[in-house]
Order: C-alpha cells, then structure tokens, then sequence
C-alpha cells in the first residue's frame, strides 16, 4: 500500500490559512489522496479528496502537485474549531483497504 | 438524518470472554468498513463489507476476530477469548456506493473496548 508522510503536528494562529503538507513519493496513477480529520473524542470525518487536479469545497482546498509526488491542505482561516488531526490517504481503485497513519496534529491558537 | 451507530458504546469484559460489537450503517448504505483505533494512533483497517459479501478481511488480526453483515445492513465484530492486546476503540463506517478509491467514509462514535 502506498504510504503517505506528514509532520506530526503544527501550530496556527486563529483566523490565519494553514498549509498542510502530506508527501506520497510511491503514489501511482490510480490512487486517490484523501484528507480526513478527527477532532477530539470523535471519528474521523471527510474533508476533501483529489486524483490531479486542484480541489475545493466548503471545508477546505487540495493542491496536487504535478508530479503528484505531494499534496497540500489548505484551510483558509483557521478557527478554534479545525484543530484536529489531519490524516492524508491514498485510497486505490483497485481496492477499500484504507491505511491512515498516525495524521498532523493541529494546534489553533486564539 | 441518522448518522451511523454503534453499540455499545463502552464495553468491559474479562479476558477470555467473547464480545461482539455492532454497527448500524446510514441507511442505504452499501459498503460498510471496521477499523480499530488505538490511543493516539490513527484508524487501522480491519474488514470491509459490499452488501453482505465480505471483500477484503486482510486487517483483522488474528482468527479469534471475524466480522459479518448477512442482510447488507447491521454488522457484528465478534472477537473470541478476548485479550488486553485487544483493548481499543472500534469503529465503524459506511459509504454510500462501492466505489473503490474514492468513496466518502462516515463514521460512527465507536465502541470503547477495555479487556480487564
């Protein structure tokens, strides 16, 4: 399965876009990057996912790098409510196994 | 509407017992996924569901965990002779469509499992 690496944690300021980098060099041309996070004592919800274009939605952006080598979160202003852990994850076609990791855990300061 | 559901939602039990564990799906829901979780630790797979078929069982453990959903909707997580190893959260989730890769997982509260 290909694997997916993030840093451990990182730290914003309230009100401020927060950049979450997931680096996935094994990647191949039919994975998926999804993006889930887990806010404290719930499950994991979807944030947003992406194949090789760049993505949007009401929660937050994904920038796919070209090479697809590497992918960014984007959450355009952090609230007390996104802190989190953020878990990056390539999810196959050819297949449900889905391997998490152990995520960014996100700090938003007020 | 409903979101899925797990019971029970706490569980102690003393090593050696049986427990099964439940998951009810959002309706309508076709495929169905186990994971265990352990604390501060990411989701781990541990079996996936398309209707009532069992597709792929390559995370569970050992032979003492087994997992089915015989009408396509509940399902059960039967560990056997339970072990303190296998104290963790368990959760549950479903999807809409089978489609692999890029379906949206929902998933339920958990059952926190302590083995005494």
């Amino acid at each position: 399965d290909a694997k997916t690496t993030q840093p451990n944690s990182m730290e914003s300021n309230e009100e401020e876009p927060v950049h979450l980098p997931c680096n996935h060099s094994t990647i191949s041309g039919t994975d998926y990057i999804h993006w889930y996070r887990q806010l404290p004592s719930q499950g994991p919800e979807y944030v947003i996912h992406g194949l090789t274009s760049n993505v949007n939605n009401r929660m937050a952006s994904l920038a796919i790098a070209e090479d697809r080598k590497s992918s960014t979160l984007i959450l355009h202003r952090a609230t007390l409510r996104d802190a989190a852990v953020y878990y990056c994850i390539l999810r196959n076609t050819g297949g449900f196994k889905t391997i998490f990791g152990a995520g960014t855990r996100l700090f938003v300061k007020a | 509407g409903a979101g899925v559901s797990q019971s029970p939602r706490y569980k102690v039990t003393k090593r050696g017992q049986d427990v099964a564990l439940r998951c009810d799906p959002i309706s309508g829901h076709v495929s169905l996924y186990w994971y265990r979780q352990a604390l501060g630790q990411g989701p781990e797979f541990l079996t996936y569901f398309n209707y009532e078929a069992q597709q792929d069982k390559s995370g569970l453990p050992n032979d003492r965990f087994s997992a089915e959903r015989p009408e396509g909707s509940i399902s059960t997580l039967t560990i056997q002779r339970t072990e303190q190893r296998d104290s963790a959260m368990y959760r549950c989730a479903s999807s809409l469509e089978g489609l692999a890769g890029t379906d949206t997982q929902y998933f339920g509260p958990g059952t926190r499992l302590t083995v005494l």
